[in-house]
């Protein structure tokens, strides 16, 4: 699987949009790109993903570059329980394989 | 749904004694995945089930860990003898796997609320 880039910590204020950027320029053809987050002392929570479209659902939007070398996570309007670290994951498409999780972005929702 | 099912939520035990963690993923899934997280090195698989079947337990950190999934909807993380490294957060998660079909899509996986063992 490829492997990804993401800053370490972000902030955003209250209300606002949070736009968590990814890099994956070793993405391949049949590589999906996932998005989760971890509240602090909870379990990941998986939030969105997709190939090479935008994807949009109640959570989060999702843009993919069109060479999907990089991503963007959008929040449109982060809350302060959004702060959580949050994982890129490139994962390949079709087969019963595990997520391997980086050391995320960080972010923190200010009020 | 209740979700992923973990037992207990926290266990403290001593040097040398078995541990046992517990996991009941959610109905209809049919894989089956044991993470464990700490500071130093963040999640790490240690195994994962497919259809009940371990599939890759390279994760498995040495002999004293051993996982079984005797049917769809339980699954056991035994450690014996534990130790204090093995002190973490350790995180079951069940997913849907499809195979490789045209206009269908593997989706997320579903996290439970995880177990923190501390051995002293």
């Amino acid at each position: 699987d490829a492997k990804t880039t993401q800053p370490t910590s972000m902030d955003c204020a209250e209300g606002r949009a949070a736009n968590l950027p990814c890099n994956h320029s070793t993405i391949s053809g049949n590589e999906y790109v996932y998005w989760y987050r971890q509240i602090h002392s909870q379990g990941p929570q998986y939030i969105i993903h997709g190939l090479k479209n935008n994807e949009t659902n109640e959570m989060a939007s999702l843009i993919i570059t069109e060479d999907r070398k990089s991503s963007t996570l959008i929040l449109p309007h982060a809350t302060l329980r959004d702060t959580a670290v949050y994982y890129c994951i490139v994962k390949r498409y079709g087969s019963a394989r595990q997520l391997t999780f980086g050391s995320g972005t960080q972010l923190t929702v200010l009020p | 749904d209740a979700g992923v099912i973990q037992s207990p939520r926290h266990e403290v035990t001593e040097m040398g004694q078995e541990v046992t963690l517990r996991c009941k993923p959610i109905s209809g899934h049919n894989s089956l995945f044991w993470y464990r997280q700490t500071m130093m090195r963040g999640l790490e698989l240690l195994i994962y089930f497919n259809n009940n079947v371990p599939i890759d337990d390279s994760g498995m950190p040495e002999d004293r860990f051993s996982a079984k999934m005797p049917n769809a909807s339980f699954s056991t993380l035994k450690i014996q003898p534990s130790e204090p490294r093995d002190s973490a957060v350790y995180f079951c998660a069940s997913s849907l796997i499809i195979p490789l079909k045209p206009g269908r899509q593997n989706y997320g996986y579903t996290f439970g609320s995880g177990t923190r063992l501390t051995v002293v």
